[in-house]
C-alpha cells in the first residue's frame, strides 16, 4: 500500500515550457486535490476532484489544468511554465464517501519540486 | 474573508518541556479542525481533527489541541517535548459550507533543543 506516489521529485523547466504532474493513489479514494506550496502562505489549493469524472477550481487555478484520469490518478499540467509558479506542488487525496465529504483527513504524496527559470 | 492564522513562525522548546503551537481561525458555522504536520522534504502527514464533542482532541505520537469556540482557537500542545517533533506544523480549517476547499495556515516550525 503505497498510499499517494506523485512523479517526478524534481523538475527544472525553462520559461514557456509545458509539464504534466502526475499523482496516483492506491486507497480507493474518490477525492483528490492539487496544492502548491510556498514559503509564508501555508498551502494553496490550485484544483480538486471531488470525485470521478468532475474537476473543479481552487484558490489559484490560473496557469494550470488538470485531468482525472480514472478514480486512482489526478494529473496537473502547465502549458506554459512561468517563474511565479516555481513551486512545492502536492498531491492528496481523501475518500469522498462520508457526510463531511470534502472536509475529511487528507493524504498527502511526497510532493514536486520544481524550479521555472 | 475566511482565514487561518498561525502567529508564530518559529517554537523553540527544550526536550521534555511542554509546547504549544498556536492557531486561530476567521471561518462561519462549525468547521472541521485539524493539524498536519511535515518533516523535511515529505508530504503532510494527519495529526488529528476536530469535528464536534469534546474539545480536548488527542492524535498521534502524544500530541493534543484544545478547541476554544469563544477565542475561535485550536492550539495544539505536547506535554513532553522530543527532538524527534521537530518539523514544520500546519492548522487547516475545513469550512462548513466550503465544500472541499480546506484553508490552511502558514505554518509553525518548531525546533526542539535537546
Amino acid at each position: 500500500n503505497a498510499g499517494v506516489t506523485q512523479t517526478p521529485k524534481f523538475q527544472v523547466l525553462k520559461t514557456g515550457q509545458s509539464m504534466t504532474l502526475q499523482c496516483a493513489q492506491d486507497m480507493n479514494h474518490n477525492s483528490m486535490y492539487w496544492y502548491r506550496q510556498d514559503p509564508g502562505m501555508g498551502l494553496r489549493l490550485i484544483y480538486y476532484s471531488a470525485s470521478e469524472g468532475t474537476t473543479d477550481k481552487g484558490e489559484v487555478p490560473n496557469g494550470y489544468n488538470v485531468s482525472r484520469l480514472n478514480k486512482r490518478e489526478f494529473s496537473l499540467r502547465l502549458e506554459s511554465a512561468a517563474p511565479s509558479q516555481t513551486s512545492v506542488y502536492f498531491c492528496a487525496s481523501s475518500e469522498g464517501w462520508t457526510s463531511g465529504r470534502g472536509r475529511e483527513t487528507q493524504y498527502f504524496g511526497p510532493g514536486t519540486r520544481l524550479l521555472v527559470l | 474573508a475566511q482565514s487561518v492564522a498561525q502567529p508564530e513562525d518559529q517554537v523553540n522548546v527544550a526536550e521534555g518541556n511542554p509546547l504549544t503551537v498556536k492557531c486561530t481561525y476567521s471561518v462561519s458555522g462549525n468547521p472541521y479542525l485539524f493539524w498536519y504536520v511535515q518533516y523535511p522534504n515529505r508530504g503532510l502527514q494527519f495529526l488529528l481533527k476536530y469535528i464536534t464533542g469534546d474539545n480536548l482532541v488527542k492524535g498521534s505520537y502524544g500530541f493534543e489541541a484544545e478547541f476554544n469556540k469563544s477565542q475561535t482557537s485550536f492550539h495544539l500542545k505536547k506535554p513532553s517535548a522530543l527532538v524527534s517533533d521537530s518539523a514544520l506544523y500546519f492548522c487547516a480549517v475545513s469550512p462548513y459550507t466550503g465544500g472541499f476547499k480546506t484553508i490552511f495556515g502558514a505554518g509553525t516550525r518548531l525546533f526542539v533543543k535537546a
